[in-house]
């Protein structure tokens, strides 16, 4: 079964860090690309960034790039998200979530960490 | 990096049909075949309903469709069910490549 677990998320004074993981089990997880979409309290899905199988291809939203961070490590089967100078506007649920393989679609979804950015 | 527009709320009797549009522009929608379309319970995640504009995953009622038609994808659900009643996002690929959902389209079933 697959599992996607995410962790790392917390309260945070505007301009802090944070950084997120996600725990993968129930499949190979260096043969998929993974995403990190986000969700505001009460408003509609984000995607945040991409990161290729092997981590040569990641792309980022214009919203957080220069700020966030996308890595993953193979062999402990994890993908983070560093996220630094952080905004009031980066405070939502955050989903770590699997790429299908087609069409960049998403068929798996974490249940999320929430991050809140608040001084 | 502009959201995808779709309306913010649809609704329909059980058994009926409603569709769903989501409009981009050249660069996203009617620039590829990565359109993918959610469905989102609340307090729920996401939940692929169609892939690559009209694939249905394995396990999702062919009650779901999909289609695109220029810059406009839409998500038709046919002999709809009390447990259709949910958020449905669509997202595409863009030219700048990175990715953009729609606003998200409440369902009401009446």
């Amino acid at each position: 079964e697959v599992q996607l677990v995410e962790s790392g998320g917390g309260l945070v004074q505007p301009g802090g860090s944070l950084r997120l993981s996600c725990a993968a089990s129930g499949f190979t997880f260096r043969n998929y690309n993974m995403n990190w979409v986000r969700q505001a309290p009460g408003k509609g899905l984000e995607w945040v960034s991409y990161i290729s199988g092997a981590s040569n291809v990641i792309y980022y939203a214009d919203s957080v790039k220069g700020r966030f961070t996308v890595s993953r490590d193979n062999a402990k089967n994890s993908l983070y998200l560093q996220m630094n100078s952080l905004r009031d506007e980066d405070t939502a649920l955050y989903y770590c979530a699997r790429d299908c393989g087609f069409g960049y679609a998403i068929d798996y979804w974490g249940q999320g960490t929430q991050v809140t950015v608040s001084s | 990096q502009s959201a995808l527009t779709q309306p913010a709320s649809v609704s329909g009797s059980p058994g009926q049909s409603i569709t769903i549009s989501c409009t981009g522009t050249s660069s996203d929608v009617g620039g590829y075949n990565y359109v993918s379309w959610y469905q989102q319970h609340p307090g729920k995640a996401p939940k692929l309903m169609i892939y690559e504009v009209s694939n249905r995953p394995s396990g999702v009622s062919n009650r779901f469709s999909g289609s695109k038609s220029g810059n406009t994808a839409s998500l038709t659900i046919s002999g709809l069910q009390a447990e259709d009643e949910a958020d449905y996002y669509c997202t595409s690929y863009t030219s700048s490549s990175t990715f953009v959902f729609g606003g998200g389209t409440k369902l009401t079933v009446l």
